[in-house]
């Protein structure tokens, strides 16, 4: 089970949006609601910030928002802070022989 | 407040063997399907195996199969993950994470024990 697709790299300015996309197939992210995020800060171990797609665990900040259509996911970033420099993860149960995957991981930077 | 710890993270030669633990509390643990993910240095995460509430449906990646083994003492509220036939490539710090039932997700995490393989 290779890694989902997610771009290496994604920056904007403070007070900007940004999104992340997280590509796989029919057979993980198009074929089932559970995709997930996970934000990283260095040295830290991963927090979830997104379950289900599109739902927000409580404590989490409402200017992270996921979304999905067909084989892709995305995370969103609006108003954009410098405490969002971090790695994001997306994650999806998958109907192949190892069921969960994880994305290829995302270097968010604060400009 | 749920708290994840590992311990057993070291240094290995290839081909040997190390065994994770990990002590879990402020939660009904045997409630909870578990996991293993790691993370090899300055890479992204690998799902690596999962063990049901009751043990009875347990799954490994491809890269683990038949080398790893997780298991589970739900008297104790804790987990573990017996590495054997070791290979530079499982080098990585090594993360016990909770299976949310709700959220269907990776909800709470351990802060990672390392391990390192080298001659």
């Amino acid at each position: 089970q290779s890694a989902l697709t997610q771009p290496a790299s994604v920056s904007g300015s403070p007070g900007q949006s940004i999104t992340i996309s997280c590509t796989g197939t029919n057979s993980d992210v198009g074929g089932y609601d559970y995709v997930s995020w996970y934000q990283q800060r260095p040295d830290k171990a991963p927090k979830l910030i997104i379950y289900n797609v599109s739902r927000r665990p409580s404590g989490v900040s409402d200017r992270f928002s996921g979304s999905k259509s067909g084989n892709t996911a995305s995370l969103t970033i609006s108003a954009l802070q410098a405490e969002d420099e971090a790695d994001f993860y997306c994650s999806s149960y998958t109907s192949s022989t190892t069921p969960y995957v994880f994305g290829s991981g995302t270097k968010v930077t604060v400009l | 407040e749920v708290q994840l710890v590992e311990s057993g993270g070291d240094l290995s030669q290839p081909g040997g063997s190390l065994r994770l633990s990990c002590a879990a509390s402020g939660f009904k643990f045997f409630t909870y399907a578990m996991h293993w993910v790691r993370q090899a240095p300055g890479q992204g995460l690998e799902w690596v195996a999962y063990i049901s509430s009751s043990s009875n449906a347990i799954y490994y990646s491809d890269s683990v199969k038949g080398r790893f083994a997780i298991s589970r003492d739900d008297a104790n509220n804790s987990l573990s993950l017996e590495m054997n036939s070791l290979r530079a490539d499982d080098t990585a710090v090594y993360f016990c994470v909770r299976w949310g039932r709700k959220e269907a997700s990776f909800d709470s995490w351990g802060q990672g024990t390392l391990v390192t393989v080298s001659t």
